[in-house]
């Protein structure tokens, strides 16, 4: 069973700095690795999604790494905004395909 | 992109009632979809994996007979809560595999019990 750690568990930042969130998982033998958003009471949406044969995706402000032999991916958000606010979730779906996923960075951008 | 769909967004029920949910694929055919539940303040938990044609898989814990699934069709997966209690609140979101691996998820519903 795959197991997700993300690290820090909680962030706040004012509002224009650089910011990463760890994400690292037990199970190396993965698909693929998502990155999500989740606002307060809604559902997930995807930010990026990176194959297993790829090291790395960008979109706008946002990088994404992968590591796989090392089992960990960061998530870089660049000038970082309020509303960047939100709960980050890592997703990499092991080879068992147990698609769990762990508690999150709860991120805050203050003005 | 692809978009799934879920409805209703938000529900309140008597104790006793069922409550049934929907996760639809809009753009694209899903012969799996995921559903999950989520408390407050914690991480999505798996409940069940619908396939379609055949049988749900259960999570270990999950009654099968509490929380009914049906993947009626390549596009439409039905979660329904059977004798809602108030502990069965919660916040049900599915999500469907893309052609790339990509998961993509509704918009949740939140199920209140009275």
């Amino acid at each position: 069973k795959q197991e997700v750690t993300q690290i820090p568990a909680a962030l706040s930042v004012p509002e224009g700095e650089n910011l990463v969130l760890n994400c690292s998982f037990t199970d190396s033998a993965i698909y693929n690795l998502q990155w999500f958003r989740q606002d307060p009471g809604k559902g997930l949406t995807s930010l990026l999604l990176i194959q297993s044969s790829q090291r790395e995706q960008t979109s706008g402000r946002l990088n994404a790494s992968l590591d796989k032999s090392s089992g960990r991916s960061t998530l870089y958000i660049a000038a970082s905004q309020p509303g960047d606010s939100a709960t980050y979730l890592c997703f990499p779906p092991g080879g068992g395909n147990k698609l769990t996923f762990g508690t999150g960075t709860q991120l805050k951008v203050e003005l | 992109g692809a978009v799934v769909s879920q409805h209703p967004s938000w529900v309140i029920c008597k104790s006793g009632t069922s409550v049934k949910i929907e996760c639809r694929s809009l753009d694209f055919q899903a012969t799996t979809m995921f559903w999950y539940r989520q408390f407050p303040k914690q991480s999505l938990m798996l409940m069940a994996t619908s396939n379609e044609g055949s049988k749900a898989t259960y999570e270990q814990g999950v009654e099968k007979d509490k929380f009914l699934i049906n993947h009626a069709s390549l596009t439409l997966s039905t979660l329904t809560v059977t004798s809602a209690h108030p502990e069965d609140s919660s916040f049900y979101i599915c999500s469907a595999p893309g052609t790339t691996g990509e998961l993509f998820f509704g918009e949740g519903s939140r199920l209140t019990v009275l």
